[in-house]
């Protein structure tokens, strides 16, 4: 069985653009969740979504949406990029939420 | 919010050494697991162990939850064994989100 699948791996944008991080879930999975790695710290939780709907939402400005398709797959949406946002975004799935999650190989997002 | 410390924040080995990676938290919780970040960004699963003992090869790892802390152990280390080592919590309820310590980075020396 695919692990849980994160596109595309590498990616750079300038500041001020927008972009668009992609998950697809382990088969089964109906839970996603979004998490930021900076340099240096651990991941810190963006979006949880569970059964298309949002249930839970970290510190994160306006800018940052998600969303969670009929399929369970999901989409990170970062609008007005900002240097600070350049990271390691992690996408991680679980059957539901509160059990054990799977993530995936992370999307690295350099802002220049 | 719940607090989630690391200790030691690094540690060098020689190949073949024993260590203890230890993880505190502040608050109880329903669910808590180890990862092992490879050089390329990816979280390994290690253990999903709320409570109790596991082990897996040389890798074991004990949770007390009454006390509020994990420990994780690497016998016979090995150079790749190196990279970060997490844990992470989840209070529980609907949102299962994980609340990550700073992780220990290893290095096994050859």
């Amino acid at each position: 069985d695919a692990g849980v699948t994160q596109s595309p791996t590498h990616l750079i944008k300038t500041r001020g653009q927008h972009v668009t991080l992609r998950c697809s879930p382990i088969s089964g999975h109906k839970s996603v969740s979004w998490y930021q790695q900076v340099l240096g710290q651990g991941p810190q939780f963006i979006f949880q979504y569970y059964e298309k709907e949002e249930r839970g939402r970290g510190n994160f400005p306006d800018r940052f949406s998600a969303r969670q398709f009929p399929n369970y797959s999901s989409e990170l949406n970062v609008n007005a990029l900002l240097l600070g946002d350049s990271a390691l975004y992690l996408c991680a799935s679980s059957y539901q939420g509160g059990v054990e999650a799977f993530f995936g190989q992370g999307t690295r997002l350099t802002v220049v | 919010g719940i607090q989630v410390e690391q200790s030691p924040p690094d540690l060098i080995l020689q190949e073949g050494a024993n260590s203890t990676l230890r993880c505190n938290f502040s608050d109880s919780v329903n669910n808590l697991q180890w990862f092992h970040q490879n050089p390329w960004g990816q979280l390994i699963n290690l253990f999903y162990i709320p409570s109790g003992t596991k082990q897996n090869g040389r890798l074991s790892a004990t949770t007390v939850a009454t006390e509020r802390y994990s420990l994780l152990y690497i016998s016979s280390s090995q150079t790749t064994d190196s990279g970060v080592y997490f844990c992470a919590v989840d209070m529980g309820g609907s949102q299962g989100n994980l609340i990550f310590g700073k992780g220990t980075k290893l290095s096994v020396k050859p």
